[in-house]
């Protein structure tokens, strides 16, 4: 059970718009600290996509927008493409662990 | 360009140690707090351990408390994890990754290496 709760799978037609919820708690959303975002392609290593809730890095295109508010975070990618089939992954910091905790990822699946 | 190369991964048995390495390159390492994320079959990231970038702090996550140490030798440029008592539900892929913001702690994680799997099993 991850300490960041996030819907096991999402779907969407290309150039659809799709959501991926992130959901913490008092201890870390709720505490100010911040949430990344990061996708994994099938058989890579994870990249960083959103970062500090909100920002993008260099190169990532601006269809994927990332927000937090109070316990919860969302993920939102708009004009689906094949290319975005990948699993997501949220993460922050955790008060009550003293240390970084993920979501359990979410499997995005392009019809 | 920023790179990091894990390496020691391999097939070993329940209740053995390996140590893992992470050869960093392409940015100054004593800048930079490092963690290492494992990843098992199948399934969703775990984070497993933080140093922060002159090694002063530590955490671990509760799963590796008194099995896994991490350090670092930065004139060596090279992160590790030291494995004890391991168990077959620490079989997984194995990533360092380092922290986007120099002299930081717990910022989002912006270069990853390629990850080494470690098996354990009888």
């Amino acid at each position: 059970q991850s300490v960041l709760t996030q819907p096991p799978s999402v779907s969407g037609a290309p150039g659809q718009r799709v959501t991926i919820s992130c959901t913490g708690s008092s201890s870390n959303f709720g505490a100010g600290y911040e949430v990344h975002w990061y996708q994994q392609l099938p058989g890579t290593a994870p990249k960083l996509l959103i970062y500090a809730n909100s920002n993008r890095p260099s190169g990532v295109p601006d269809r994927f927008s990332g927000s937090k508010s109070g316990t919860s975070a969302s993920l939102a990618i708009t004009g689906l493409q094949a290319e975005d089939e990948a699993d997501y992954y949220c993460q922050s910091f955790d008060s009550s662990l003293s240390g970084s905790v993920f979501g359990g990822g979410t499997k995005l699946t392009v019809l | 360009q920023v790179q990091l190369v894990e390496s020691g991964g391999g097939v070993v048995q329940p209740g053995t140690s390996l140590r893992l390495s992470c050869a960093a390159s392409g940015f100054t390492f004593s800048t930079y707090s490092i963690h290492w994320v494992r990843q098992a079959p199948g399934k969703g990231l775990d984070w497993v351990a933080f140093i922060s970038y002159d090694g002063s702090n530590r955490h671990f996550a509760d799963s590796v408390k008194g099995r896994f140490t991490i350090s670092r030798d930065n004139s060596k440029n090279t992160l590790y994890l030291q494995m004890n008592s391991l168990r077959a539900e620490d079989t997984a892929v194995y990533y360092c990754a380092r922290e986007s913001v120099p002299y930081g702690q717990w910022h989002n994680l912006d270069s990853w290496g390629q990850g080494t799997l470690v098996t354990v099993s009888s």
